[in-house]
């Protein structure tokens, strides 16, 4: 079992709506990660966190605000969303994004459905 | 530009025979490779990793090859059994702090 938690595992929201996404690890783990993946599509990165700051932003829409409030946590907030961007939600954590040979470790995901 | 790929995007072996899972990957930068499984439904499930200082690295009833010189990797799965179903995603990182993931293979274990 994955020690990446993430809840809620189910999402459905409107697009006037503003919801959160949360992850959390006890890993000990100071890097940490969301993904965004399609179906029958690759994850794709999103947002890195490395020691609680932002580190990598890949061009995302400013309707998307990562958030990681201590080493443990990161949360994704989610307002004014399009369709388009129902997908499953993938957090990740791993001990250090700077070091390559850095296993990442992903969580069980969130599914998100945009109405 | 960076791109990792797979030769065969489905695959359907028998219960029992081995699994050969192919991966190319363009950049010759890139120095660590983890192959994840994915069953319906779920996360990415690391498998297994190799440092390009390797060129074969053995886990349980898994093995990943890997040639640099024409920049392949593989997995290969002993005695594959139903549970082994799923799409296994190759990835690559170096030189850079993401992870590249190719497009992914589906693995049909039939009974």
């Amino acid at each position: 079992d994955t020690e990446v938690t993430q809840t809620p595992k189910h999402l459905v929201m409107g697009m006037t709506n503003k919801k959160s996404l949360k992850c959390e690890q006890h890993m000990g783990h100071r890097a940490m990660y969301w993904y965004k993946q399609k179906a029958k599509k690759p994850p794709e990165l999103m947002f890195v966190y490395s020691y609680e700051k932002l580190s990598i932003n890949e061009s995302v829409p400013s309707r998307f605000s990562p958030e990681c409030p201590n080493s443990s946590l990161l949360n994704l907030h989610l307002h004014a969303l399009q369709p388009e961007d129902s997908a499953l939600y993938l957090c990740a954590s791993s001990p250090s994004h700077r070091r390559s040979g850095n296993t990442i470790y992903f969580g069980e995901g969130s599914w998100l459905t945009v109405v | 530009g960076e791109s990792v790929g797979l030769h065969l995007p489905t695959l359907s072996v028998q219960e029992g025979d081995n699994s050969i899972i192919n991966c190319a990957y363009s950049n010759s930068a890139s120095d660590y490779f983890i192959w994840y499984k994915q069953e319906s439904g779920k996360g990415p499930q690391f498998i297994i990793d190799i440092r390009s200082n390797m060129d074969k690295r053995q886990g349980q009833r898994v093995t990943v090859l890997l040639n640099k010189t024409v920049k392949h990797l593989s997995l290969q799965i002993a005695a594959t059994q139903p549970g082994d179903s799923a799409v296994y995603f190759c990835a690559e990182s170096g030189g850079s702090e993401k992870l590249v993931f190719g497009k992914g293979t589906k693995l049909t274990v039939n009974p």
